[in-house]
Parts: C-alpha cells; structure tokens; sequence
C-alpha cells in the first residue's frame, strides 16, 4: 500500500513569487492536513482539508491556502513569498477527519528554499 | 493553549541501553497521543497511538504509557540499537481540533555502537 506522496520534494523560489505542493493521501484516506517544519518554530499546523472542505486552520496568513480534491488529493499554495517561508512542509492523511480520525501518517515533505 | 515540551531535548547513549523519552502537555482535555520520529531531512514516522482512555500501548521494543490526568506520557525503548538514533516527537490532538496535532520540540537520539 503506497504511503503519503508529496511533491515535488525540493523547490528553490525567489522572494515574492508564489508557490504549489502537491500531496496525494494514502488509498482510501480522506483527511489531508498540512503542517510547516522550521528550525526555530518546530512543527506548526497550516490547515486540514476533508471531502473537499477546510475544516480547520491554522494561524498563518491569507498567503497560504489550500485546497482538496474530489479523488482527496491535496494542494497548497503559498503566494508573495518570503525568507522565513522556507521550511519543510508535510502533509499528513488520516481516514476520517474531526474527532474521529486516528493515527495520522505523514509524507516525506517538500523542503521549500526561498532566495 | 496548549503547549508541549519533552525532555531531554538531546540524549546520547550506548548500544543496548534502556531509555525513557519523556513528553509533557499542559491541557489534559487531549483525544490521543501520538508519538514519531523522524530522521534527517526525513518526514514523520508514527510509531505508536494512544488514545485518552489508554494508559499504555506497545510495539515491539517501544512502549509508550500516558497518564492523561496530570499531562504526561513517557516513551520507553528497550535495548536501544545504533539504528534508533533519530528526533523522537511526542503530539497530542485536543478534544476540541479536529486532526490538528500540537507538537514537542522533540528528543534528538543519538545511540552509540
């Protein structure tokens, strides 16, 4: 059974240009969240998507969104980027979403560089 | 708001050791408990869950106990192997936040042959 698939796993961007990661869940999962990883601020919560809905978000600015597909793939987007935007970025799928989900399983992540 | 903290933040041991990870939160209104690692430049490996009316769960060498009440979990890996070493990561999912997980800043393992 494959895992989380996220691409593409490095990205170089330059100072305001905007950026798109892709994460595709494990078979049959249907919550997808996203998480930053930064040295100083640790593992931080972005947002969570289920059936195609946002049910939950973190607190980051307008410049990152999300979205999920019907298939429950997931994208997000960062747009003006910025130096303290680099970070690893992990999505995470679960079967359910809300208080019933379980175990969650994270991707490799996309390590994001912004020159 | 919840906050999390593991101690110690860097441990060093030799091969075959047995050692205690320890995890802390601060609002014991948690669903579950989930315990990672993750090795360099790597994503999140789960290791074990735990649910709020758990006290203990077990995966071969690692055993993670949770006493929800006063806001402590512990990881315990017995016969520690060079092929350990990694950041261990303690989560906890709050009754009322849906999948979103509040992190540790984590324990970086280093085990020594």
């Amino acid at each position: 059974k494959a895992g989380v698939t996220q691409t593409p796993r490095y990205l170089i961007k330059t100072r305001g240009q905007q950026v798109t990661l892709s994460c595709s869940p494990i078979s049959g999962h249907r919550s997808v969240s996203w998480y930053q990883q930064t040295p100083g601020q640790g593992l931080q919560f972005l947002f969570e998507y289920f059936s195609e809905t946002q049910r939950n978000k973190g607190n980051f600015p307008g410049r990152f969104s999300g979205r999920q597909f019907s298939n429950s793939r997931s994208e997000m987007n960062v747009s003006t980027l910025e130096l303290g935007d680099s970070a690893l970025y992990l999505c995470a799928s679960s079967y359910r979403g809300g208080l019933g989900v379980g175990e969650l399983f994270f991707g490799e992540g996309s390590r994001l560089t912004v020159l | 708001k919840q906050e999390v903290t593991q101690i110690p933040a860097a441990l060093s041991v030799p091969e075959g050791e047995n050692l205690v990870l320890n995890c802390s939160f601060t609002d014991s209104a948690i669903y579950n408990l989930q315990w990672f690692r993750q090795d360099p430049g790597k994503g999140l490996t789960s290791l074990l869950l735990i649910q709020s009316s758990q006290r203990e769960q077990t995966s071969g060498r690692l055993n993670a106990s949770l006493d929800k009440s006063s806001g402590r979990s512990t990881l315990y890996i017995a016969a520690s192997q060079p092929g350990d070493s990694a950041t261990y990561l303690c989560a906890v999912r709050e009754e009322t936040s849906g999948s979103r997980l509040t992190f540790g800043e984590g324990t970086q393992l280093t085990v020594n042959p």
